[in-house]
């Protein structure tokens, strides 16, 4: 009964695919959120949802396309993958906006060959 | 601007030894300090946060305004203590732009 839960948990794909990661919570939270965790472990905030709605856009490019057909739901699609986007990307989810702490997923290693 | 700040990346104590993993930040408004632990190949989750002043796994963290400062100690570090360890600050409690920023981590090795 995993909270969080992410898939797929590695994704080995070529420059210029598109690919997409799906999350998913089971605990009844309103907001989710997207991080990306680059090679030297830094760990940045890319989007969140609010009960479907973006509340936070973390300048980044618009490859990146969140999409929340649900509260219980957030899925990441990316176009034209760059070498760049290479890291781990982290599903986390919060009771509600502006609220703590974060229940975070296992990640998702998307390596860019 | 906030901003956070682990200056160690890597620390290593034999088992037994006092530890202390530093974080300082960065915000002008009222902060809100949280710290992280990703054991290997765990995901990310909670160890404690200011507001409980409570200890976690025996470790502790006193948020020094003055300091900016919100260092995190354990008197006698445990083999299985070893993890990376991420200081956050969670700004705009209550508003739709609140979100959690992230240090850049401290990777905590325990000798035998």
């Amino acid at each position: 009964d995993t909270a969080v839960s992410q898939t797929p948990k590695y994704l080995v794909t070529q420059m210029g695919n598109d690919k997409s990661i799906k999350c998913e919570q089971n605990l009844g939270h309103d907001t989710m959120y997207w991080y990306k965790q680059d090679s030297k472990k830094f760990l940045k905030i890319m989007f969140s949802y609010n009960n479907k709605e973006l509340i936070i856009n973390e300048t980044v490019p618009n490859r990146f396309s969140p999409k929340s057909p649900d509260k219980a739901h957030l899925n990441l699609h990316i176009n034209s993958l760059e070498l760049g986007d290479s890291a781990v990307y982290f599903c986390a989810s919060s009771q509600t906006q502006g609220d703590q702490p974060q229940h975070f997923g296992d990640g998702t290693r998307l390596s860019i060959l | 601007a906030q901003r956070v700040t682990q200056p160690e990346k890597l620390l290593s104590v034999f088992k037994g030894a006092p530890v202390e993993l530093k974080c300082n930040y960065s915000y002008s408004g009222s902060p809100e300090l949280f710290w992280y632990v990703q054991y290997s190949r765990q995901r990310l989750q909670l160890l404690l946060r200011h507001i409980s002043r409570e200890s976690i796994k025996g470790f502790t963290a006193d948020l020094n305004k003055g300091e900016t400062s919100f260092h995190l100690k354990k008197p006698f570090a445990q083999e299985e203590d070893s993890a990376m360890y991420y200081c956050a600050l969670f700004t705009d409690r209550g508003s739709t732009l609140g979100r959690l920023y992230f240090g850049r981590g401290t990777q905590l090795t325990v000798w035998p």
